[in-house]
């Protein structure tokens, strides 16, 4: 069973620019959620997507924004990017349930903003 | 608001040297204790959920039990190949996780 998938790994970009992350979470997964993990802060989160909803979010500017998919894959997107921006993202997915649902993350995606 | 305070931030333990890693929590409505180990550079490992107090779970040399209050993470015999950052979270009402800082485990041969 292939776990959770992230795209790209390594990415560079410029202070201003956009970036947009991909996950593909476990087969028959329906929910994604997505972290940001800087040393500083730890593990935040972004926000959480079930049957392509925003189901919570985070307390993160509006610069950061995700959407979900038909098929449960899910796209996380910051605009105007900032040098505070540069960290690791996560993706994790679960079935959603209310219990008993373990979840699992993905290798993540490692933003570098220059 | 939901809180987590692991301790201590940094252990570093001989091979065959027992301890606990400890997790303190206040969150309104656990559904569930979470353990993750993550090794530098990947994403974190799923160890245990634990949905109780008095619930207690074990894989190999690692042992997870749950209280009111916090969590412990029993490590018996660590071997080197046990050294990375162990991460504890929980999860209240909402479908989110909230974590610890993490404890960074290291083994000595």
């Amino acid at each position: 069973k292939a776990g959770v998938t992230q795209t790209p790994r390594y990415l560079i970009k410029t202070r201003g620019q956009q970036v947009t992350l991909s996950c593909s979470p476990i087969s028959g997964h329906r929910s994604v959620s997505w972290y940001q993990q800087t040393p500083g802060q730890g593990l935040q989160f972004l926000f959480e997507y079930f049957s392509e909803t925003q189901r919570n979010k985070g307390n993160f500017p509006g610069r950061f924004s995700g959407r979900q998919f038909s098929n449960s894959r899910s796209e996380m997107n910051v605009s105007t990017l900032e040098l505070g921006d540069s960290a690791l993202y996560l993706c994790a997915s679960s079935s959603g349930g209310v219990l008993g649902n373990t979840i699992y993350f993905g290798e993540g995606s490692w933003l570098t903003v220059v | 608001e939901d809180q987590v305070t692991q301790s201590p931030e940094a252990l570093r333990l001989q091979e065959g040297e027992s301890s606990s890693l400890n997790c303190s929590y206040t969150v309104s409505g656990l559904r569930g204790l979470f353990w993750y180990r993550q090794d530098p550079g990947k994403g974190p490992e799923f160890l245990f959920t634990l949905y109780s107090a008095g619930e207690e779970k074990e894989k190999e040399r690692l042992k997870a039990t749950l209280t009111k209050k916090e969590s412990f993470l029993h490590i018996t015999a660590p071997k080197p190949e046990d050294s990375a950052t162990y991460l504890c979270a929980v999860q209240g009402g909402a479908q989110k996780l909230v974590f610890g800082q993490g404890t960074r485990l290291t083994i000595n041969p």
